[in-house]
C-alpha cells in the first residue's frame, strides 16, 4: 500500500456534467500530480500542485482544474464532460525535490 | 512528437527467457528516468530508477544513455509473476511531472 488514497473508485457521469475526484496524499508528501490514463495508453500528465498552487501543466484544456488543500490533499475537477474523458484518473504524491512518486489506485471515470 | 516513445510490444516469452525493453525520449533537459510496472487495472508502481552508470536490482538491469536519449530495461530469467505492462517514464522538472510511454505488455508463458 502506498498511502495515497483516491475516491471514488468508480464513477459514471453523463456528457456535459461536472465531476470532482479526490486524492489524499501519503503522509509527509507536499506535491501531488494528476494523470489521465486512457485504455491501452500510458498515463498523461494533467497538472501538478505544490504549496496549494498549480506548478506545471500538461496539454489539457482549462476545463480540467484542481485544488490542493493545506493538508496536501487534492481535487481534480472536470467541467463539461466529454465522452473522451472516460479514463482512469491517477494521482501521485511525492516530496518536492524527491522524484520518487507514489500512485493511488485511481478513479475509473466513465462518461456516457 | 511524443515525449517518450516505447517499443509497441506485446512480448510473449517463455519462463526463464531474457527480454529487453527500450524507449527513447525527446527532451534533452529531462532530469530523471524510471521504469514503472503496471498490473492489469492497477496503479503504476515504481520498478526502478535509471542512472547513466546503469543499475541492477536482482534480475532487472536498467541503463540510460543520455547522448542517445535512450533508456533500456533487461529482465533475466523471466518469471510468470513478471507478466505486466512496463512503462518507461521521464521526469522533465522537479517533483513528479512524469511523461510516460504507452507501455509494453509482457506475458511470461509457462
Amino acid at each position: 500500500e502506498t498511502g495515497v488514497t483516491q475516491s471514488p473508485t468508480h464513477l459514471i457521469k453523463t456528457r456535459g456534467q461536472q465531476v470532482t475526484l479526490r486524492c489524499s496524499s501519503q503522509s509527509g508528501h507536499n506535491t501531488v500530480s494528476w494523470y489521465q490514463q486512457a485504455l491501452g495508453q500510458g498515463p498523461q500528465f494533467i497538472f501538478q500542485y505544490y504549496r496549494e498552487e498549480e506548478n506545471g501543466r500538461g496539454n489539457f484544456p482549462p476545463r480540467f482544474s484542481g485544488l490542493q488543500f493545506p493538508n496536501y490533499s487534492s481535487e481534480l475537477n472536470v467541467n463539461a464532460l466529454e465522452l473522451d474523458d472516460s479514463a482512469l484518473y491517477l494521482c501521485a504524491s511525492s516530496w518536492v525535490g524527491n522524484t520518487e512518486a507514489f500512485f493511488g489506485q485511481g478513479t475509473r471515470l466513465t462518461v456516457v | 512528437r511524443k515525449e517518450v516513445e516505447q517499443d509497441p510490444g506485446p512480448f510473449n516469452v517463455p519462463e526463464g527467457a531474457t527480454v529487453a525493453f527500450n524507449c527513447t525520449y525527446s527532451n534533452s533537459a529531462s532530469q530523471s528516468f524510471f521504469w514503472y510496472r503496471q498490473d492489469c487495472r492497477k496503479e503504476p508502481k515504481l520498478l526502478m530508477s535509471v542512472y547513466s552508470s546503469g543499475n541492477e536490482d536482482g534480475r532487472f538491469t536498467a541503463q540510460l544513455n543520455r547522448a542517445s536519449q535512450y533508456i533500456s530495461l533487461l529482465i533475466r530469467d523471466s518469471k510468470l509473476s513478471d507478466s505486466a505492462t512496463y512503462l518507461c517514464v521521464v521526469n522533465i522538472r522537479s517533483g513528479n511531472q512524469f511523461y510516460f510511454g504507452t507501455g509494453t505488455s509482457l506475458t511470461v508463458i509457462p
